[in-house]
């Protein structure tokens, strides 16, 4: 069974709407949560990352959320760009930090 | 810049043969990992090393072996490749400490297995 699932393998949006991805996880023990995007033919690069004693994390265009008592975080990209069309994965840290499980990543597309 | 190289981006083999992927990087980084990317299942670890000569199993160790005789290689080997390791491999590295384990990708190898 996936420790980390992101249930929906897909979504479009439209350029200059705001795009939200959505991962649960069901370790409780895990504090510590990443996102990493993925263009096709390059690897999976970080994106950003949220501790578990923080609810909320932003970077310019891109903020994390997290729901710990829903074991729930969301990625939201405002404003969404073309260029941000890739498949992005979620992933949480081991408590020895050094071990990432990751989800089955969702494809954005951005349309023009 | 940290970089990961893998040495092969397409590769296809027939069945039962050995099969090698090299990875390299040049960060000085302790942890290496070996993935394998499916459509909808993700990445999962195959095998992790956090020294040389060192290794840990991950989720699906299963019809693979790794190696690192080097700090900046980790090569993970297909002893009798079957179809079902038809699959996208990504090798990663990272910092022993710190960072909080941001691992850094190479740009995968392909491989196909007939």
């Amino acid at each position: 069974d996936q420790q980390v699932k992101q249930n929906s393998p897909s979504l479009s949006v439209q350029e200059g709407r705001i795009s939200i991805l959505n991962c649960d996880y069901t370790n409780s023990m895990f504090d510590y949560f990443l996102w990493y995007k993925k263009y096709p033919a390059e690897g999976p690069t970080f994106l950003i990352s949220i501790s578990s004693i923080k609810d909320k994390n932003e970077d310019g265009r891109f903020t994390v959320f997290l729901n710990k008592s829903a074991k729930h975080l969301s990625l939201h990209i405002v404003p969404s760009q073309p260029g941000d069309s890739a498949v992005y994965f979620c992933a949480e840290l081991n408590n020895a930090g050094n071990m990432l499980t990751f989800g089955g990543g969702t494809r954005l597309m951005v349309k023009p | 810049d940290v970089k990961v190289t893998q040495s092969s981006r397409y590769l296809v083999k027939r069945t039962g043969e050995k099969v090698f992927l090299e990875c390299v990087q040049d960060m000085d980084h302790e942890n290496m990992f070996w993935y394998r990317q499916d459509p909808g299942l993700g990445l999962r670890l195959i095998y992790f090393s956090y020294d040389v000569k060192m290794k840990e199993k991950g989720d699906i160790p299963e019809g693979y072996s790794v190696s690192r005789e080097k700090k900046e290689r980790f090569s993970l080997i297909l002893e009798s490749a079957s179809t079902n390791q038809t699959s996208m491999y990504l090798c990663a590295s990272s910092l022993q400490q710190g960072s909080k384990n941001i691992q850094y990708f190479g740009a995968g190898t392909r491989l196909s297995v007939l």
